[in-house]
């Protein structure tokens, strides 16, 4: 199997922009994950996906972050209105069911000017 | 009291010597406990899974879990300078999201 793959590797842009990542799971897996990491932090949950259905959303996710997975196989991630804050690794990872462990790929690393 | 607590370090462990890292957390209801390692710039990388009290051994990595006491542990035996990274302990709590550590920086020293 070929391992999660995530789009684009980086990204750099003006504050305020809107920027959207995308992220292609492991063949078959059908649960997707989001997560954010800073320095020093080990990554945060922000969402996942059973199939199409989003089931969970961290309070970390504000208004200004959308995720969808609209035929249950790859992931967008988007982010409106880019703040500083945002600046951040954000990692995708998927499993193939309930408990098995999780995959990450290589992630996309955010740069907000 | 942080949901899962490492060590930051640095720990440095002379090459060939076991390197012992460690990790609590808080929720009894955790049911699955993973070990991710990150070299730094990349992105995690699982080795290690352990769901059941007791050791579970791989190659060199042995993980070992103490549900009693909210400890779980990852054992490099030989280690290597290819072992040095940042290890992240990850617990699973009913829901499917994992809750990491912050991570705890490991140098095998030549």
């Amino acid at each position: 199997d070929t391992g999660v793959s995530q789009d684009p590797r980086h990204k750099i842009t003006k504050r305020g922009q809107n920027v959207t990542f995308r992220c292609d799971p492991i063949s078959e897996h059908n649960r997707l994950y989001w997560y954010r990491q800073t320095l020093g932090q080990g990554p945060e949950f922000l969402t996942y996906f059973q199939n199409e259905a989003q089931l969970e959303k961290s309070r970390l996710l504000s208004d200004r972050f959308s995720a969808e997975r609209p035929k249950g196989s790859f992931s967008t991630l988007e982010i409106q209105r880019t703040e500083q804050g945002d600046s951040a690794m954000y990692l995708c990872a998927s499993s193939l069911y309930e408990g098995q462990p999780q995959h990450f790929g290589d992630g996309t690393r955010l740069s907000i000017l | 009291q942080k949901e899962v607590e490492q060590n930051s370090g640095p720990l440095s462990v002379p090459e060939g010597a076991i390197a012992s890292l460690n990790c609590t957390y808080s929720d009894r209801g955790s049911q699955s406990f993973f070990w991710y390692r990150q070299y730094s710039g990349k992105s995690p990388e699982l080795i290690m899974s352990i769901y059941s009290n007791g050791d579970k051994e791989d190659g060199r990595f042995t993980a070992q879990l103490n549900k009693a006491s909210q400890y779980v542990s990852l054992l490099i035996r030989d280690s290597q300078p290819s072992d040095s990274a940042t290890y992240l302990c990850a617990v699973k709590v009913g829901n499917e999201k994992l809750t990491f550590g912050t991570g705890t920086r490991l140098t095998i020293i030549p």
